[in-house]
């Protein structure tokens, strides 16, 4: 497609449930990002990939965040036993290179009850 | 650890107002810079990016940032707002070897009609 899709729009969860955030960059963008937006916050960044070189984790607030991108294309960011705090928009990018910017795509509202 | 400021939380101002919205970041290198907004519901667009020649960058509907070096200074700045500029602004920056943008809380702005 033409932009960054991200699914789902909207997620529900439980305290203590595992969710999957889906990514699709656009094609041919070799760098991909994962970012949270929280109220008040800006944006905090998590995590990106670029091409086939380890990803940068630095980002990540604790170990039950993981993400993996396959095939350099789409990438999926995993939360395990999520908490409340991690209620958030999940917002993930994609760019030909950082010095050009990212296009966005229209994020993921995680609410944890 | 390279950071941005972006001193105004929250700016007022009513139709055809000068508009000028800081953004301090805190790296002695060479930097990449952009101003991103995110109008109410949508998800963030660039407006403006620099990273080398003419400090004084134009971007769309309007906008402009100057990039002043000794200052460590990257400021929006739009001679006439609109009530459809109402939006939340972000100020990002990348520098050196770091891979990814670093950004700032944003600046809310409300423009009354």
């Amino acid at each position: 497609g033409a932009g960054v899709s991200q699914s789902p729009s909207n997620k529900v969860t439980e305290k203590g449930k595992d969710v999957e955030l889906r990514c699709d960059p656009i094609s041919g963008h070799t760098a991909l990002y994962w970012y949270r937006q929280s109220l008040g916050q800006g944006l905090e960044f998590l995590i990106y990939f670029q091409g086939n070189s380890a990803p940068d984790k630095s980002g990540l607030p604790s170990d039950r965040f993981s993400a993996e991108r396959t095939g350099g294309s789409v990438s999926t960011l995993t939360i395990q036993r999520t908490q409340q705090e991690d209620s958030a928009v999940y917002l993930c990018a994609s760019s030909p290179g950082v010095k050009y910017g990212y296009t966005f795509g229209s994020g993921t509202r995680l609410t944890v009850v | 650890a390279q950071s941005v400021s972006q001193h105004n939380h929250h700016v007022i101002l009513s139709e055809a107002a000068s508009l000028e919205l800081g953004c301090n970041y805190s790296y002695g290198g060479t930097v990449n810079l952009f101003w991103y907004v995110q109008y109410p519901g949508q998800h963030l667009q660039l407006l403006l990016k620099y990273f080398s020649g003419d400090p004084l960058v134009k971007g769309i509907k309007g906008f402009e940032a100057e990039f002043i070096k000794s200052k460590f200074s990257f400021n929006l700045r739009k001679p006439s707002v609109q009530w459809s500029d109402t939006a939340e602004y972000f100020c990002a920056v990348n520098g050196g070897s770091q891979g990814n943008l670093i950004f700032g809380k944003g600046t809310k702005l409300s423009v009354k009609p």
